[in-house]
Formats: C-alpha cells, structure tokens, sequence
C-alpha cells in the first residue's frame, strides 16, 4: 500500500513553454502533498505544500506564480511550471501524506519523481 | 544554520562492517525523524522511522534518537553492496520534512 505515480516521469521541453507535472496518490487518500525540488548532488528543498481543496502554501523564495499547484482531489494534485527556462532544469519530487495522520501514518510516502529538462 | 545537518561524506566500508551515519537537528520542537534511503535518478524510499528516545531496530539497520542531544544516527549492520546509496536524514515538523544534504555511501565487494 501507499504508493504514489507521478507522470510524467521525464520531460524535455523548449525554454518559455510550460509543463505540468501529475502527483497521485493510487491507494490512498491524502489531503496534503508536498513537492520538492531536487539538483544535482543536492538535497531534497521543499518547494509548497498542497492541500486538497485550498491554496498551496509556498516556501520562502519559490515564486507562487511560476510553479502552479492544484489540488483538485483527495488523489491527484498537479505542479505546472509556467515559462521554464533552463534553471528550473531539476529533478522534481512530490510526496504524499494519507488522511488519517497518526501513527504509522504520519510518514510521507513519495513518488517516483519526474526529471525536468528544459533547453 | 540548516535545520538537519549529516556528517559529510562519502562514506566508503567493506561489505560485512557496520556504516555508521549521523544526523543533527536546529528545532527542537521537531517531533520525529527519518531516514531516507535515494538510489542514484531515483526518488527518496522510506527505510527507518523513530519518535521516540533510544533505539530502534529494524533488520540491519538501527535508528538512534536523542533529543537532548538533538542527535539522530543510522547503523546499518553486515553492509552489503546493495546498500550503496546516498542517505538522507530529515526531521518533521507540523507535517514538514526538513532534508539534510545526504550522505553516500559505498560498500565495497
């Protein structure tokens, strides 16, 4: 149990053009997902936390206008990067927590992450 | 200051031996502590959880929590070349994953 997709799970695209990037939960519920952001040799850097149904909650610096995120279901919540340019180039990851948050729950279940390139 | 900080790697043993990682913390009202296991290309898998003081054994590895200390280790025991991986502490808190910057490890054949 507790596994989460992402798709795609690579994509190249052309500078100035935007991509989305699906998160699922398959066998779960989860009313808040996180993602992340990935360079290379780097570590795992929070980007926003999403909650089904409300605004995503961004971290200090990721600019809310750039990196879309909706929460539209208890299963599925979305990351769309608008305009990328070649820096936005990265390894982005999106992480789930079941609904009922106790116990053994409490864990984030991850995806498989989605490798951005952008030219 | 980060909020998790790892001892800098890599950290390179002998199949067999123990490899030992260690894992800091800033906030203390930080409420449970991870750690992550990332292959290379791959996203982070979920290998040791603890919330608790003392000790916590699961196989080979064993998760070591001080709060005092604010002090969070990983053992892994009889290493094996499958374990080669970059390994990731993080600390929770009100939901959110702090990441420290990972340690690599190698175990050689």
């Amino acid at each position: 149990g507790a596994v989460v997709s992402q798709h795609p799970s690579w994509v190249i695209c052309k500078s100035g053009t935007s991509v989305k990037i699906e998160c699922r939960s398959l066998d779960f519920q989860a009313t808040t997902m996180f993602w992340y952001r990935q360079f290379p040799k780097q570590s795992l850097m929070l980007m926003a936390t999403s909650n089904e149904g409300s605004k995503a909650t961004y971290e200090q610096g990721v600019e809310k206008d750039k990196f879309l995120i909706n929460h539209a279901s208890l299963t599925l919540s979305t990351l769309t990067v608008t305009s990328a340019h070649p820096e936005d180039s990265s390894f982005y990851i999106c992480s789930a927590r079941p609904v009922l948050g106790k116990g053994k729950y409490n864990e984030q279940f991850f995806g498989p992450g989605t490798r951005l390139t952008v030219l | 200051q980060k909020e998790v900080e790892q001892n800098s790697g890599p950290l390179s043993v002998p199949e067999g031996a123990i490899a030992s990682l260690n894992c800091t913390y800033s906030d203390r009202v930080s409420q449970s502590f991870f750690w992550y296991r990332q292959y290379s290309g791959k996203s982070p898998e979920l290998i040791m959880s603890i919330y608790s003081n003392g000790d916590k054994e699961d196989g080979r590895f064993t998760a070591q929590l001080n709060k005092a200390s604010q002090y969070v280790s990983l053992l892994i025991r009889d290493s094996q070349p499958s374990d080669s991986a970059t390994y990731l502490c993080a600390a929770r808190n009100d939901y959110k994953l702090s990441f420290g910057a990972g340690t690599t490890v190698t175990v050689r054949a």
